[in-house]
């Protein structure tokens, strides 16, 4: 079956300006989580969501990220100002449950000039 | 919070070697999954492991829970075999995932 997608793979923005990422889970899958890799922090947590809430926003960097999900399916993750530390790989991964496997998509690639 | 860290941090074999890379986290856990991240930044999943031992072709995972360690075995090595492997620890009600630094593998022919 079909695995986590996720889009645009690249994006180039200029500093100052909003991006929206998007990721689209297994089918079925309860839990959708967002991560963060870039060279210096390595993989981090930023949320997860279970349904449509989101129970643990912990990891966020700033109050300039913010998450939504709708339908218990579709994610969208918006980074509104963006700025050059905000240079990053933005990876999503979704599970069947809290607790269970965690499967991750190809990420996003986010460049900020 | 909790601390991931995997030995050892690089590692060149030739073609044919076996080899172990650990990770020690230093707290209980939820569970326990081992990533490959391939050359184009995918990270393919290569076990589900909270505790017990899992065999995969030339892979095995072994966790022990209760020392907070895990092992990877990768026998008769290949050149696609070469990247990076994390060990990622699920934490918290939410079993948020928090990944150790990684162990870069070369292979070489």
């Amino acid at each position: 079956g079909a695995g986590v997608s996720q889009s645009p793979s690249n994006k180039v923005t200029e500093k100052g300006k909003d991006v929206e990422l998007r990721c689209d889970p297994i089918s079925g899958h309860t839990a959708l989580y967002w991560y963060r890799q870039s060279l210096g922090q390595g993989l981090e947590f930023l949320i997860y969501f279970q349904g449509n809430s989101a129970p643990d926003k912990s990891g966020l960097p700033s109050d300039r990220f913010s998450a939504e999900r709708t339908g218990g399916s579709v994610s969208t993750l918006t980074i509104q100002r963006t700025q050059q530390e905000d240079s990053a790989v933005y990876l999503c991964a979704s599970s069947a449950e809290i607790l269970y496997e965690q499967y991750f998509g190809p990420g996003t690639r986010l460049t900020v000039t | 919070g909790i601390q991931v860290e995997q030995s050892p941090p690089d590692l060149i074999l030739q073609e044919g070697a076996n080899s172990t890379l650990r990770c020690n986290f230093s707290d209980s856990v939820n569970n326990l999954q081992w990533f490959h991240q391939n050359p184009w930044g995918q990270l393919i999943n290569l076990f589900y492991i909270p505790s017990g031992t899992k065999q995969n072709g030339r892979l095995s995972a072994t966790t022990v829970a209760t020392e907070r360690y895990s092992l990877l075995y990768i026998s008769s090595s290949q050149t696609t075999d070469s990247g990076v492997y994390f060990c990622a620890v699920g934490v918290e009600y939410g079993n948020k995932l928090v990944f150790g630094a990684g162990t870069i593998l070369r292979v070489k022919s």
